[in-house]
């Protein structure tokens, strides 16, 4: 079975201080991870996803399959950086369908 | 385009009353999906399906049906609701789902409240 924990349901941090919020999960096989945003009155969208290492507003994580750890990063956070943010995956391949293992989610809210 | 509509955006049913969720996408995907979405759960895949014609059970279905009749629209069913269906509701779509990173859309969500 797979899952994905994201420890923290709330996090404060003041404008400017780096944020990061943490992405376990749990899969036997190779999962393909992504962020999710969801800001104040809008709907749920992708934020990033591993396979393309990409930084999407500032916003960076990386795959540790040591630790099968997916923490999001930004070293300078911003109030337009209040949200909520889950953390997703997939069990890849062609079986999976892209059904996506949402964890509980983590409020951030960024301090003036 | 509208990307992934749904339709109602608030609903109050008392217990025991059915109702039908319709979620729409006009991108042309295979794949679309229902979540509900509960405090400090996240969200859990209800049903999915890969075609029309097509569905399949995700994680929390007990409770619901769904169909997919035409490619464009899938329909989340309630036959007798119970409180514990209270939830909003979130409907996605993607191309496709075999992996590779394939993001899906989301809808606006439903509100469900029944009392």
């Amino acid at each position: 079975a797979q899952r994905v924990t994201q420890p923290e349901k709330l996090l404060s941090v003041f404008k400017g201080a780096p944020v990061e919020l943490k992405c376990n999960y749990s899969y036997s096989g190779s999962p393909e991870l992504f962020w999710y945003v969801q800001y104040s009155r809008q709907r749920l969208q992708l934020l990033l996803r591993h396979i393309s290492r990409e930084s999407i507003k500032g916003f960076t994580a990386d795959l540790n399959k040591g630790e099968t750890s997916f923490h999001l990063k930004k070293p300078f956070a911003q109030e337009e950086d209040s949200a909520m943010y889950y953390c997703a995956l997939s069990g890849g391949g062609g079986t999976s369908y892209g059904k996506l293992t949402f964890g509980q989610g983590t409020i951030l809210t960024v301090h003036p | 385009n509208a990307g992934v509509t749904q339709t109602p955006k608030f609903r109050v049913l008392k217990t025991g009353q059915s109702m039908t969720l319709l979620c729409a996408q006009d991108m042309n995907h295979e794949y679309m999906y229902w979540y509900r979405q509960d405090p400090g759960m996240g969200l859990r895949l209800i049903h999915y399906s890969v075609g029309e014609g097509t569905t399949a059970k995700g994680e929390v279905p007990d409770g619901y049906n769904v169909s997919r009749l035409k490619k464009q629209n899938f329909l989340l069913g309630l036959e007798s609701a119970a409180p514990s269906q209270t939830s909003v509701y979130f409907c996605a779509s993607s191309p496709r789902g075999a992996g590779g990173g394939e993001t899906q859309y989301f809808g606006p969500g439903t509100r469900l409240l029944v009392l």
